[in-house]
């Protein structure tokens, strides 16, 4: 069964530095989307990709945060310096060829900014 | 704006009991779509459901049942006969969708309810 995957499952940075989260949505999805989760808390929305473009961004995603699909098949967040309210559970989704389909998550990867 | 409200923080039942976990939703829009995912311990979200705006008629899957009332703007989720592995947080989540098609699919999370399940 097709997933979406996600890399690292955790990664550790100090504060000011840049990371780099990677996702692969399943193959023949669309629309990309990138959510966080601060510990405890609701997934919230960051932003939406399609036809290689951002097609709709939260507040949270200011001018720190970029995404890219280099590919045909990953699709990857930036933050270029991070803070430390940036700690966060991230997930990746996709979906399939309309936009109310049902969004498919990866596993998520774990940020912890020291 | 959109808004979703899972009133009930925890929830926490005896194996065998039969909960429901309710979600009460806001939107301005017509069309829409309501969806529920299960965040087990290990952290991923699972989709379970997804309901648009126009299909009010319950489902039933297995031990999982959804009751969709528009009049009450409400998006309810039972679980019958609740297992030890439904233990998990639930979330609602909610997206629009408009003829423009400036809607892409966005998802408006509830803050999510913890459900436990003792043996």
């Amino acid at each position: 069964e097709p997933e979406v995957t996600q890399t690292p499952s955790h990664q550790v940075t100090q504060m000011g530095q840049e990371v780099i989260l990677r996702c692969v949505p399943i193959s023949n999805h669309l629309y990309f989307y990138w959510y966080r989760q601060i510990l405890g808390q609701k997934v919230e929305f960051l932003v939406s990709f399609y036809n290689n473009e951002i097609s709709e961004k939260s507040e949270i995603f200011d001018d720190q945060f970029s995404v890219e699909r280099p590919d045909g098949s990953n699709f990857t967040l930036k933050i270029r310096s991070t803070k430390l309210e940036d700690s966060a559970m991230y997930f990746c989704a996709s979906s399939g060829i309309s936009s109310y389909n049902e969004q498919f998550f990866g596993p998520g990867t774990r940020l912890t900014v020291l | 704006a959109q808004k979703v409200t899972q009133a009930q923080t925890e929830i926490s039942v005896v194996e065998k009991e039969d909960v429901t976990l309710d979600c009460v939703y806001e939107t301005r829009d017509t069309t829409y779509y309501l969806f529920w995912y299960k965040q087990p311990p290990s952290g991923e979200l699972v989709f379970l459901i997804r309901r648009n705006s126009f299909d009010e008629q319950n489902e039933i899957s297995g031990r999982y049942s959804w009751n969709f009332q528009k009049s009450t703007s409400s998006f309810n989720f039972t679980i019958t006969a609740s297992q030890v592995v439904d233990s998990a947080v639930y979330f609602c989540a909610l997206s629009y969708y408009n003829a423009g098609g400036t809607s892409y699919g966005k998802l408006t999370f509830g803050q999510g309810t913890i459900l436990t399940v003792h043996p």
